[in-house]
C-alpha cells in the first residue's frame, strides 16, 4: 500500500513552453501533498504544500506564478512549470501522507520527474 | 533555525561490517525524525521514524536508528552491511512553522564494497 505515482517520469521541452507533472496517490486519499525539487547531488528542497480544495502554500523564494499547483481531488495534485527555462531543469518529486496527521505522518514519495528544458 | 545535518557526504564500508550514517538535528520542541533511502532511478523509500517512546527504532531492511536527546542525534545503523544497501540516505525532521513540513538533510551516499 501507500503508493504514489508521478507522470511523466521524464520530459524534455523547449524553453518558453509549459509542462504539467501529475502526482497521484494510488491506494489512499491524500489531503496534503508536497512538491520538492532535487538538484544533482543535493537534498530535497520543499517547493510547496498542496492542500486538496485550497490554494497551495509556497515556500519562500518559490514563484507561485511560475510553479502552478492544483490539488483538485484527494488523489491528484499537479505541478505546472510555466514558461520553462533551462534553469528550471531539475528532478521534481511529490509526496503524500496517508493519515492526515501532518505532525507525525510518514510521507510516501513518488518516483520523481526529470525535467530537461532545452 | 530548525535544521538537520548529515556531516558525511559519503560512507564506505565493507560488506558484512556494521554501518553507521550520522544525523544531528536542531529543532524547538519535540523532534519527529525520519530516515529515507533513495536508490538510483527510484523514489525515496521510508526506512523508519522516531516520534516518541523507545529510543531505539527498528525499521525496514534491518536498519535501526537510535534517538539521543542529549546529543541531538539520530544515527542510522545496521549490524551487517549488504552491497545492496548502497544508496543515498536522507535524514529528515518534521517541524512546525505555521504548518508542518519536513526538512531534509543533505544526504549521505553509502558505498558497500563486496
Amino acid at each position: 500500500g501507500a503508493v504514489v505515482s508521478q507522470h511523466p517520469s521524464r520530459v524534455i521541452c523547449k524553453s518558453g513552453t509549459s509542462v504539467k507533472i501529475e502526482c497521484r496517490s494510488l491506494d489512499f486519499q491524500a489531503t496534503t501533498m508536497f512538491w520538492y525539487r532535487q538538484f544533482p547531488k543535493k537534498s530535497l528542497m520543499l517547493m510547496a504544500t498542496s492542500n486538496e480544495g485550497s490554494k497551495a502554500t509556497y515556500e519562500q523564494g518559490v514563484e507561485k506564478d511560475k510553479f502552478l499547483i492544483n490539488h483538485a481531488s484527494l488523489t491528484l495534485s499537479t505541478l505546472t512549470v510555466t514558461s520553462a527555462h533551462p534553469e528550471d531543469s531539475s528532478f521534481y518529486i511529490c509526496s503524500a501522507g496517508t493519515s492526515g496527521s501532518v505532525s507525525t505522518d510518514t510521507q510516501y514519495f513518488g518516483p520523481g520527474t526529470r525535467l530537461t528544458v532545452l | 533555525a530548525q535544521s538537520v545535518a548529515q556531516p558525511e557526504d559519503q560512507v564506505n564500508v565493507a560488506e558484512g561490517n556494521p554501518l553507521t550514517v550520522k544525523c544531528t538535528y536542531s529543532v524547538s520542541g519535540n523532534p519527529y525524525l525520519f530516515w529515507y533511502v533513495q536508490y538510483p532511478n527510484r523514489g525515496l523509500q521510508f526506512l523508519l521514524k522516531y516520534i516518541t517512546g523507545d529510543n531505539l527504532v527498528k525499521g525496514s531492511y534491518g536498519f535501526e536508528a537510535e534517538f539521543n536527546k542529549s546529543q541531538t542525534s539520530f544515527h542510522l545503523k545496521k549490524p551487517s552491511a549488504l552491497v545492496s544497501d548502497s544508496a543515498l540516505y536522507f535524514c529528515a525532521v518534521r517541524v512546525n512553522t505555521g504548518g508542518f513540513k519536513t526538512i531534509f538533510g543533505a544526504g549521505t551516499r553509502l558505498f558497500v564494497k563486496a
